[in-house]
């Protein structure tokens, strides 16, 4: 059974960049993409972007020059991060992974970030 | 980017009752669409795909249509373990954008 959590800081200070990881268990990482999905308090689902697992990304247009997504898959890890970060940024963060370009079929619990001085 | 608009944006049913949810997208995908069920403060899960493909170990009483713009999920025989909020979701062009949400409560 594949199982994915996201780690990383609760909190983070306006301007700063927000960092997350997500850990991949029970399965490889290989022949998959791993997205990021977030979503603000009380409202609905926003796709980040998407990383394959031979590294070729996509990022929603409306925040590619904030983020960057990296793999790492000696450590079964991809990652997340956001810069520039603003109170809009607050939501919670899911990592998934894609059994197809864009079917998200086993999901991160979720970690909320709050961006807050 | 493809809008994708949810209705009813919220709805109150019963145990037993039939859900109808439509979810119409700006331009064709196809059947470039998934449907996802989200308990609050859970994360969401795949229900079905590529409009009309139950996932493994979904019941039965969920069911999805549609192809082109115009898309159907229904929950024949609402249990009380359904209430919850349901989002489309298109994969057939990226940014992948998802509806703005239903939410099934009780009635």
């Amino acid at each position: 059974q594949v199982q994915l959590q996201e780690s990383g800081p609760g909190l983070v200070k306006p301007s700063e960049t927000l960092s997350l990881i997500c850990t991949v268990s029970g399965g490889s990482l290989n022949t998959y993409s791993w997205s990021w999905i977030r979503q603000p308090p009380g409202k609905g689902l926003e796709y980040i972007g998407y990383i394959y697992s031979n590294g070729r990304t996509d990022y929603n247009p409306s925040l590619k020059s904030r983020v960057t997504i990296s793999i790492d898959t000696s450590k079964s890890q991809f990652s997340l991060r956001l810069s520039s970060v603003t109170a809009a940024d607050t939501a919670v963060y899911f990592c998934a992974r894609d059994t197809t370009t864009g079917t998200l079929d086993y999901w991160g619990q979720g970690t909320l970030v709050a961006v807050s001085s | 980017d493809i809008q994708m608009t949810q209705s009813p944006s919220s709805l109150s049913a019963s145990v037993g009752d039939r859900v109808t949810i439509t979810c119409r997208a700006s331009q064709n995908i196809k059947k470039f669409l998934n449907w996802y069920q989200q308990i609050a403060g859970k994360a969401p899960k795949l229900l079905i795909s590529s409009a009309s493909n139950l996932q493994n170990g979904v019941p039965s009483r969920f069911s999805g249509s549609g192809y082109g713009t115009d898309f159907t999920l229904t929950i024949n025989s609402l249990q009380p373990e359904d209430f919850a909020s349901y989002y489309c979701q298109q994969n057939y062009i990226s940014p992948w954008t998802f509806g703005q949400g239903t939410k099934v409560d009780i009635k």
